[in-house]
This record gives C-alpha cells, sequence and structure tokens, in this order.
C-alpha cells in the first residue's frame, strides 16, 4: 500500500532563517507530488507541484522554492523566512497524470516563524 | 479561473439528524468535484468526488454528495450524523483536460455534532 510521510510535524523558527521540510512517497510510482499551504481560518492553497523528478510548477509567486531531486521526494525551501510564512504545510500526492484523481494528504507541518 | 465557495464557516447539527453542508463552485466545463475531511492537527482525507455518470456520489463513513450542474452545487449530506463526524470539511474542484493539476478548495466548513 501507499503511504506518504512528512516531517516534522511542528517547527519553530526565527525570522530570517532557512526552512526544509521534507516528503517522501513509498509504494507508487513517478506520482504527481505537491505542497499546499494552509493559513488559519483559510483554505488550502497549491504553492508548488511537481508531474517529474526536476519539474516544479510554482503557483504562487512568494519567498518559498520546491525541488524534487529524487522520484518520490519533494522538498519545500526558504533560503530566509518571513513572519508570513507561519502557516500549516501539507504534501500530497496523486496518481500520474490523472487529474481526477484524488489526493493523498501527509499529516503535515506546522510552521510558526516568529 | 476556477473557484468554491462555501458559504457557511460553520454547521451545528445534532447527533442522529441529517447533515448538509454547501458547496458551490465556478469552473469551465464539466468539473471534476471533491469532499475531503480533516480533523485537528491532521492531513486532509478523501471522502468522495464525483467525475461524471449518477448525481448522487457516495462515499465514505455514509457520507453522500449531490451533483447539481444547473444550480452548480455539490451538497455533501450525511443522513445521521454522529458526534465523530465533527471535523473540518473542505470542497474542491478541477477543470477537466490535460495538465489541469490545480486543484482548487474552498475555506472549509467546520461541522459540530452536538451529543
Amino acid at each position: 500500500s501507499q503511504t506518504i510521510h512528512q516531517w516534522p510535524a511542528t517547527l519553530v523558527q526565527p525570522v530570517g532563517s532557512p526552512l526544509s521540510l521534507e516528503c517522501t512517497v513509498e509504494g507508487t510510482s513517478n506520482p504527481n507530488l505537491y505542497w499546499y499551504r494552509q493559513a488559519a481560518g483559510r483554505g488550502l492553497q497549491l504553492l508548488f507541484y511537481s508531474v517529474g523528478i526536476g519539474q516544479i510548477s510554482s503557483e504562487v509567486p512568494q519567498n518559498l522554492s520546491a525541488s524534487r531531486p529524487q522520484d518520490r521526494q519533494f522538498i519545500l525551501s526558504s533560503k530566509k523566512l518571513l513572519l508570513s510564512d507561519s502557516g500549516f504545510y501539507l504534501c500530497a500526492w496523486s496518481k500520474t497524470r490523472a487529474t481526477n484523481e484524488k489526493l493523498f494528504f501527509g499529516s503535515g507541518t506546522q510552521l510558526s516563524v516568529l | 479561473a476556477q473557484s468554491v465557495a462555501q458559504p457557511e464557516d460553520q454547521v451545528n447539527v445534532a447527533e442522529g439528524n441529517p447533515l448538509t453542508v454547501k458547496c458551490t463552485y465556478s469552473v469551465s466545463g464539466n468539473p471534476y468535484l471533491f469532499w475531503y475531511v480533516q480533523y485537528p492537527n491532521r492531513g486532509l482525507q478523501f471522502l468522495l468526488k464525483y467525475i461524471t455518470g449518477d448525481n448522487l456520489v457516495k462515499g465514505s463513513y455514509g457520507f453522500e454528495a449531490e451533483f447539481n450542474k444547473s444550480q452548480t452545487s455539490f451538497h455533501l449530506k450525511k443522513p445521521s450524523a454522529l458526534v465523530s463526524d465533527s471535523a473540518l470539511y473542505f470542497c474542491a474542484v478541477r477543470a477537466p483536460g490535460a495538465g489541469s493539476y490545480q486543484l482548487t478548495f474552498g475555506k472549509g466548513t467546520k461541522l459540530s455534532v452536538i451529543p
């Protein structure tokens, strides 16, 4: 069966510090991978998605970047965090090239930038 | 551009009563529609989806949703609510077509089932 792992679960970082959140998927090949952010009291905002190794699409201009160094690994990064980067970050995957397929979500990372 | 509206921030219902969580959408073409549930400090879990076919879709945990094209709605329903159904519910829409990976979510509706 397929599983998705996301870590850390909670992170407190000072403004201006770097960020690295990691997500890995097991039990499937060539998944589509996604990073979403959920701000308090708001819906989910798609940040990045990837349809293959090294292929990253950004949906919203921002202080963050994403990379996919391996087929089932997706990393969210920042060189210098801003207060506005605080939120709940969710990684997700779906089957390859299938736009009618459901997303499977990780358990999320609560990021607090102070 | 596609969008989803969940007009109610919170829905309260007594245990055993039927529940409805409302969702309307805007998208070009025939939509793919989804409902997800989120428990506190957790990721989202898939409940059900509408792609094509029967307008009434049945999903996990006894939930169902009805696709209404004329009203551009996809309301989530359950005949008898349980306390354990208390959670945050998200409606989502995706436009069909190759390369359409953008799944747009509503802001969520908090469902509270009162014992």
